[in-house]
């Protein structure tokens, strides 16, 4: 079964505003990383954040990492129209370092 | 610098072949996997590698043979094509050093009619 599940699985919203996705994870981790995907492409790597972290900002890019809870959320903000894709979160667990990702959450940004 | 390359970008099978899809990386790196994605499902694990000579299955691992004779690169073999296999396949690799990421070819469109 997937370790990561993302919540919603999908957002709508006006270009300008801000997006929150989040993810919850079964098992503990090492480290969880966000993936973009956009249509019928490979997935990008957005950010990592490591189990000892609780916060990380990349550009308008904010990830947040609550291992007591296993859930993460995902904050893009300003959204532009150029950030409509697919966003997944992915896990490590144990001593693997064979991510595991979750199902996704299709982000539309309406210009 | 190429990255992850897989072939080819498109296939379509008659139910009953065979095929492999190829990947490759130019980065060195130790660990390499197979992913399908479906619709509605995200990417599940298929195979993965942690080196050469070394190989584990994943989640959906049914109806596919893999082998990892060097470091770059990791063929995903289907014994006898489905439909149920049609799908999109994704490579990636990642170097061993924790926290680092991983990085993904374009991706394979398998169709089986």
């Amino acid at each position: 079964s997937q370790q990561g599940e993302e919540d919603p699985q999908a957002l709508s919203i006006q270009e300008g505003e801000n997006a929150t996705m989040n993810c919850s994870y079964k098992t503990s981790i090492n480290n969880l990383q966000w993936y973009r995907q956009n249509s019928g492409r490979g997935l990008v790597h957005l950010i990592l954040i490591r189990s000892n972290e609780r916060e990380k900002h990349s550009g308008r890019l904010r990830v947040t990492l609550d291992t007591s809870k296993k859930s993460s959320s995902l904050l893009i903000t300003a959204s532009r129209a150029a950030d409509t894709a697919s966003y997944f979160c992915a896990t490590d667990a144990g001593g693997s370092y064979i991510p595991t990702f979750g199902r996704g959450t299709s982000l539309i940004v309406h210009p | 610098n190429a990255g992850v390359t897989q072939t080819p970008k498109f296939q379509v099978l008659k139910t009953g072949q065979s095929m492999t899809l190829q990947c490759a990386q130019d980065m060195n790196h130790e660990y390499m996997s197979w992913y399908r994605q479906d619709p509605g499902m995200g990417l599940r694990l298929i195979h993965y590698s942690v080196g050469a000579g070394i190989t584990d299955q994943g989640e959906v691992p049914n109806g596919y043979n893999v082998s990892r004779s060097t470091t770059e690169d990791f063929p995903l073999r289907l014994l006898s094509a489905a439909p149920s296999q049609t799908s999109v396949y994704f490579c990636a690799s990642r170097t061993k050093i924790g926290g680092t990421e991983a990085f993904f070819g374009q991706g394979t469109r398998l169709t089986v009619v």
